[in-house]
């Protein structure tokens, strides 16, 4: 079974700055997705990026970049220039894509990010 | 376009009481899936269903839980004689009926309240 760990339950950054995000993930599959997912006060689940395992280049969302290293199943978020409306728990999530019908998101246990103006 | 739509937004309920969360997937998508997130915890997989067919209900808890997707209507998750530990925010999200499709797209969630 897969899991994902984050390890910081809170992290803060002043606005204008940047901020990584922690994430590891444990799985035995060569091929699978991961994703960063935030959810602010509203508690609406908003996708921010997604990387495919089999791509090396990093993606890239406008501020948000991540940093995927595969052999050391590290896929950490990266936050440039932080904004208010940044501040959210934030959820990496992992998605198999080898077994037809296997196609359910493990969560991690979420980084709060707290923007200080 | 409209998003995946969940009701109520808000249920409260006593214990021992029967609880029905509802949701309606995006136009055309015919995958379902339900999660459960505990306070201060991140969601967890309940159920995977497709129309009429659960393909995969390995988080669902052996007893008291149900899941739906009819032909036609909304999904439809089932919580009988719920006790306090069922309190959660129940998201669903949808995908559409792709190979390789592999974003899913979240509902706002239903707060249940057992007291």
């Amino acid at each position: 079974a897969q899991t994902v760990t984050q390890s910081q339950p809170e992290m803060s950054v002043q606005e204008a700055e940047t901020v990584t995000l922690s994430c590891t993930y444990d799985t035995s599959e060569s091929d699978y997705y991961l994703f960063w997912y935030k959810q602010p006060p509203s508690r609406q689940m908003i996708l921010v990026i997604r990387q495919e395992a089999y791509k090396q280049q990093n993606a890239t969302e406008n501020r948000f970049s991540v940093n995927f290293q595969k052999a050391a199943k590290s896929f950490s978020l990266k936050i440039s220039d932080s904004q208010l409306g940044d501040a959210a728990m934030y959820f990496c999530a992992y998605r198999s894509v080898s077994n037809f019908g296997n196609e359910k998101l493990t969560f991690g246990t979420g980084t709060r990010l707290t923007i200080i103006p | 376009n409209a998003g995946v739509m969940q009701n109520p937004r808000h249920l409260v309920r006593r214990r021992g009481q029967e609880a029905r969360l509802r949701c309606s997937p995006m136009k055309g998508h015919s995958h379902v899936y339900w999660y459960r997130q505990l306070p201060e915890e991140g969601l967890k997989f309940m159920v995977y269903l497709q129309k009429e067919n659960i393909i995969d209900e390995s988080g669902m808890p052996k007893e008291r839980f149900s899941a739906e997707f009819p032909k036609e209507g909304p999904s439809i998750l089932r919580i009988q004689q719920v006790v306090r530990g069922d309190s959660a925010a129940y998201f669903c999200a949808s995908s559409p009926p792709l190979a390789g499709a592999y974003e899913q797209y979240f509902g706002p969630g239903t707060r249940l309240t057992v007291t």
